[in-house]
This record gives C-alpha cells, structure tokens and sequence, in this order.
C-alpha cells in the first residue's frame, strides 16, 4: 500500500527566507507524486507533479521539488517565502497518475513579516 | 477556477438525518472522485466513478453511498449522519479512468458539511 509522510505539521519561516517542506513516500511501483496548496476556505490547487519525468519538477509560484528514489523523498521548496505562500501544503502519492491520491496529513506554512 | 462544481457550499443539519452533495465534473471529463478532509482522518479518497461504474473504493463508510449520471455528474449520498461525519468533501475530476498516461485531477471548492 502507498503512505505518505509529511514531516512537521507546521512550519513557520520569515518573509524572504527558504522554505523546505518535506515528503517521503512509500510505494511498491514507481509512483506519481504530487504537491498541493490549499488555501483557508478554498479547494486544493495543484502545485507541482512528478510523473517520472525529470526529477527536478518546477512547479507554479516559484515552488519546485526533487525526486530522490534513493531517500523516497520528494521535499518541496522555495528560495525566498512570500507571505502570500502562508497556506496547508499537501504531498500526495498515485500508484498510475490515474488512480486515487493517497495524501499526507499536511503541512500549515506560516510566513512571518 | 478548476471547471469542477460542487453544490451546496455549505451544510447544516442534524445527526440521523441524510444528505446529498452534487459535483459537476470539468466539460469532458469522465472520472470523479470523491475526498473527505476531516480533523481526525486528514484528506481521504472515498470512491472513484468512471463513465458511471464505479472504479475504486477507498475508506467509504457503509452509510454513504454514490452514484455517476449519464450526464456525468456524480452525487455523494450520506446517512444516518453522525457528529463525526463532519467534514469538508471535496469532488475532483479527471480526464481518463485508468490504464493510460497521467491525466491529472482537478479539484472542486468542496462542500462543507456540519452536523449538528
């Protein structure tokens, strides 16, 4: 069965400051990999994907991610934190890119002035 | 703007009582798939139609069930509510079903039930 782990359930980093938030994954096949932002009282909005592509994705709002096979890992980060990224970021996991999201428990970003 | 809808935004009602969300999936999109956000569970896959048939089964209670129209919307049934079904349900759409390359989905607004 695929899991995902999502380490620290809030994170918090001042304006202009990096921004790392991490994901490891387990799976039994190649997986897909996504991360999603969800802002207060709106929907999900994917971010970024990996479908076994390149393995450094870029993604929208300066946010790109790194698909290390060898750590299972798919850390998400961004240069520079924006307060407009305060949100809850999501790292998801699908079995054939077709199949059901298996998502992590989140991670609440806050960005500090 | 994802192009999925879902109706009614928000829900009140009382515990015992039954329930129906409706999604309207993007223009030419054949799966939906339907997630429950709660407190206590995260965000969690309940069903998957394709085409109509359902596809896949995830953590559904017996209480809910959910249909796939000719039309392709797809309207999530929940009874005999319980406080613990409170939740935000989100409806996400797609373009293929299974078996052939990425089609990513996309997400709703989400109907925000509470029950009372």
């Amino acid at each position: 069965a695929q899991s995902v782990t999502q380490l620290g359930s809030h994170v918090s980093v001042s304006e202009g400051a990096l921004v790392l938030l991490r994901c490891n994954y387990s799976s039994s096949v190649p997986p897909y990999l996504f991360w999603y932002v969800q802002y207060p009282n709106q929907g999900l909005q994917l971010l970024l994907k990996y479908t076994s592509a390149a393995t450094l994705v870029k993604g929208i709002n300066g946010f790109e991610a790194e698909f290390k096979k060898s750590e299972t890992s798919f850390h998400l980060t961004k240069p520079s934190a924006h307060m407009s990224d305060a949100a809850e970021y999501f790292c998801a996991v699908s079995e054939t890119g077709n199949t059901p999201l298996v998502f992590g428990k989140g991670t609440r970003l806050s960005v500090i002035a | 703007d994802s192009g999925v809808t879902q109706t009614p935004k928000h829900l009140i009602t009382a515990t015992g009582q039954r329930v129906t969300l409706r999604c309207s999936p993007r223009s030419g999109d054949l799966s939906v798939y339907w997630y429950q956000q709660s407190l206590d569970q995260g965000l969690q896959f309940l069903i998957q139609y394709y085409n109509g048939e359902e596809r896949a089964k995830g953590n559904i209670l017996e209480r809910f069930s959910a249909q796939q129209f000719p039309d392709l919307h797809s309207e999530l049934n929940l009874s005999s509510l319980e406080l613990g079904d409170s939740a935000l349900y989100f409806c996400a759409s797609s373009a293929a079903g299974a078996g052939s390359s990425y089609n990513e989905q996309f997400f709703g607004p989400g109907t925000r039930l509470t029950v009372l």
